[in-house]
């Protein structure tokens, strides 16, 4: 199986200020038509998760435009531009790539 | 407004059988294929089982192979999970979610296996 691993596991981070989020893959997540499938999940305390990126860097609808990924091959990121109250939660990337779909250990982001 | 609900959740004994549904609606059921993901008591994220639009495809993880069973019904908008043999590692949340690349997510069922 494709391990995932996020780095840090825990982020405390002042309101406004940016933050970044780590996610590195066991192999490449590049399948065979070119596409890159690692998306990015926020679950705030006592919610489900929802998906906030998909294929690296292509955000959801409603997302905040705030939140950007990047990266390729086996190493992407996260960022939060400046960091706001509701951004508290776990963030997890995930690669869809290869069977079977593995997650990250998940980051948790909490306010200094 | 997409929507998934999941149900089916329950308190049962080691060895035991349960059937969760996922209910579906705002979205065109029949062309999405559907993935069930757990999550133990303040753990993390473990992807436990797929099925494709038609059923024409199913995976399961290694820890529940040979146990679980998913199967949808496209005329009644809902996928199942049937979860057989079940142990106390299987205790935690699942949720269905949308798509081969987990669009939608539902609030979750909660399953405790315990004596």
């Amino acid at each position: 199986d494709v391990v995932m691993t996020q780095s840090p596991l825990s982020l405390p981070v002042t309101l406004g200020q940016p933050a970044s989020i780590s996610c590195r893959s066991s192999q490449s997540l590049v399948y065979s038509n070119g596409i890159t499938y690692l998306s990015w999940f926020q679950q705030r305390p006592g919610h489900s998760p929802r998906r906030l990126i998909y294929q690296v860097s292509d955000r959801d609808s409603g997302v905040p435009d705030r939140f950007s990924g990047g990266g390729s091959g086996t190493d992407f990121t996260l960022k939060i531009s400046r960091v706001e109250a509701e951004d508290v939660g776990v963030y997890y990337c995930m690669q869809g790539t290869h069977w079977p779909q593995t997650f990250g250990q998940g980051t948790k982001v909490e306010i200094k | 407004e997409v929507q998934l609900v999941e149900s089916g959740g329950a308190l049962v004994q080691p060895g035991g059988s349960l059937r969760l549904s996922c209910a579906a609606s705002g979205f065109i059921f029949s062309t999405y294929s559907i993935n069930w993901v757990r999550q133990a008591p303040g753990k993390g994220l473990e992807w436990v089982s797929y099925i494709s639009s038609s059923s024409g495809v199913v995976h399961y993880a290694d820890s529940v192979k040979g146990r679980f069973t998913i199967s949808r019904d496209n005329a009644k908008n809902s996928a199942f999970l049937q979860m057989n043999s079940l142990r106390a590692e299987d205790t935690g949340i699942y949720y269905c979610a949308r798509d081969r690349h987990f669009e939608d997510w539902g609030q979750g069922t909660l399953v405790s296996v315990s004596s």
